[in-house]
């Protein structure tokens, strides 16, 4: 049971363009949302982060969505820089004793430049 | 450089071994979670510690064990191995007061011949 889903795999976009990945969840008690971004032979980095009684939350060039009622979440990069092709996941967690996270299967994102 | 650090970096085994990765937190960081990444998946959940005590168990095999110990670094044991269980295998850290941001180490990467 995938309680968190990214059903692109991959993603190509040209250097200072937007780019959005996207998020699925299924699970309703979820209320903390992260996108973690790794590049090959490290551990993921914490990217961005948002709360359940939150729909925006920007950082930068970095913007998170949240739409409950469609469980559904983006990443929004403006402009994307080739530095950013990396693979990008999402994660969510419930806020219970343990804080684990849950994550999506990835998004690959290339910057054309 | 998240602060978190992970031994060995890597690890070539072969079926029916035993072995053990470590995971340092940074300093005055209580919790230890333990993922693992098999090949173009997401992160899946195994095992959190907080303070030497388990906090909480996600799909974690019965031939893999881990502790915390009074220092606070953390163990992850595997034994049996099984091809299938080639994979990376994080750890992860949060902080105080921002318990669903996790800090990840750069990881073990585990090979089964």
């Amino acid at each position: 049971d995938q309680q968190v889903k990214q059903n692109s795999p991959s993603l190509s976009v040209q250097e200072g363009r937007i780019s959005i990945l996207n998020c699925d969840y299924t699970n309703s008690m979820f209320d903390y949302f992260l996108w973690y971004k790794k590049y090959p032979a490290e551990g993921p980095t914490f990217l961005i982060s948002i709360s359940s009684i939150k729909d925006k939350n920007e950082d930068g060039r970095f913007t998170v969505f949240l739409n409950k009622s469609a469980k559904h979440l983006s990443l929004h990069i403006v402009p994307s820089q080739p530095g950013d092709s990396a693979v990008y996941f999402c994660a969510a967690s419930r806020g219970d004793s343990s804080y684990k996270l849950i994550f999506g299967s990835g998004t690959r994102l290339l910057v054309r430049p | 450089d998240s602060g978190v650090t992970q031994t060995p970096k890597h690890l070539i085994t072969a079926t029916g071994q035993r072995v053990t990765l470590r995971c340092s937190p940074r300093s005055g960081d209580l919790s230890v979670y333990w993922y693992q990444q098999s090949l173009d998946q997401g992160l899946q959940f195994l095992i959190h510690y907080y303070n030497g005590e388990e906090r909480a168990k996600g799909n974690i095999l019965e031939r893999f064990s881990a502790q915390q110990f009074p220092d606070l670094h953390s163990e992850l044991n595997l034994s049996s191995l099984e091809l299938g269980d080639s994979a990376l295998y994080f750890c992860a850290t949060n902080k105080a007061g921002a318990y669903n941001e996790q800090f990840f180490g750069p990881g073990t990467r585990l090979t089964v011949l």
